[in-house]
C-alpha cells in the first residue's frame, strides 16, 4: 500500500527538542522530494520545510530557519524533521507530503506536536 | 513571498447544487495552482494539480479553471461526500509554498 506514516509528536516544553520520522512504503521514495506542512486551527495549513529526493537541497520557511532541520535516509525510506528551541507557535499538527509537479499528491495521518510547560 | 486569498470564506449549499470557489494570488503564478479537499480529522487530499489537471481517482464533478492570479474550482452537483474544507496552493516559485485560507462547505 502507498502511504506515509508520521510519528515522534510529543509533548514538549518551550524551549525543547523533537524529531518528528516520516516513513514512507508502496513507492520508491528516492525519486520524491519530501515536505513537511503544519496545520494550526489559527494559522491553516503552513509549509514548513522541502527536501529534494536525493537530499541535495533543503530548505524551510522563515519561522522554522536555524531551529528546524529536515533530513532523509532514501535507504531506510524516511524523512525526518528535526525541531529545536520549540516555541508555543509551533504547536500543530505535521503532515509529511510527497511531492509531485510540485503540488502535495501524498499525505500521512499527521502528528501532534504540543508546546506547552 | 505570495499571498493567497480565499472566498467565500464559508459556503453553504445542498446536494446538487454547483459550488464555485474563488481562489486569488498576489501575483501571477501562472498555473502553478493545486486544490486540496481536507475533512475534520483528516490529511488533505489533492484535487486538482496544474490549475485543471484532475487528479487520479478524484470524481469528474470536480474541476478547476483559471491562470495568473485568479483561480477556481467546481463542484458540479455537489454530494453528500463533498462537504469539507477546501484549500489552494500555489508553487509558482518552488519554495515557500503557500496555501490559502480554506473554504469550509456545510450544509444549508
Amino acid at each position: 500500500e502507498v502511504q506515509l506514516v508520521e510519528s515522534g509528536g510529543d509533548l514538549v516544553q518551550p524551549g525543547g527538542s523533537l524529531r518528528l520520522s516520516c516513513a514512507a512504503s508502496g513507492f520508491t521514495f528516492s525519486s520524491y522530494s519530501m515536505n513537511w506542512v503544519r496545520q494550526t486551527p489559527g494559522k491553516g495549513l503552513e509549509w514548513v520545510a522541502n527536501i529534494k529526493h536525493d537530499g541535495s537541497d533543503k530548505y524551510h520557511v522563515d519561522s522554522v530557519k536555524g531551529r528546524f532541520i529536515i533530513s532523509r535516509d532514501n535507504a531506510k525510506n524516511s524523512v525526518f524533521l528535526q525541531m529545536k528551541g520549540l516555541r508555543a507557535e509551533d504547536a500543530a499538527v505535521y503532515y509529511c507530503a510527497r511531492q509531485r509537479y510540485y503540488a502535495f499528491d501524498l499525505w500521512g495521518q499527521g502528528t501532534m506536536v504540543t508546546v506547552s510547560s | 513571498d505570495i499571498q493567497m486569498t480565499q472566498s467565500p470564506s464559508t459556503l453553504s449549499a445542498s446536494v446538487g447544487d454547483r459550488v464555485t470557489i474563488s481562489c486569488r494570488a498576489s501575483q501571477s503564478i501562472g498555473s502553478y495552482l493545486a486544490w486540496y479537499q481536507q475533512k475534520p480529522g483528516k490529511a488533505p487530499k489533492l484535487l486538482i494539480y496544474k490549475a485543471s489537471s484532475l487528479e487520479s481517482g478524484v470524481p469528474s464533478r470536480f474541476s478547476g479553471s483559471g491562470s495568473g492570479t485568479e483561480f477556481t474550482l467546481t463542484i458540479s452537483s455537489l454530494q453528500p461526500d463533498d462537504f469539507a474544507t477546501y484549500y489552494c496552493q500555489e508553487y509558482n516559485n518552488y519554495v515557500p509554498f503557500t496555501f490559502g485560507p480554506g473554504t469550509k462547505v456545510d450544509v444549508k
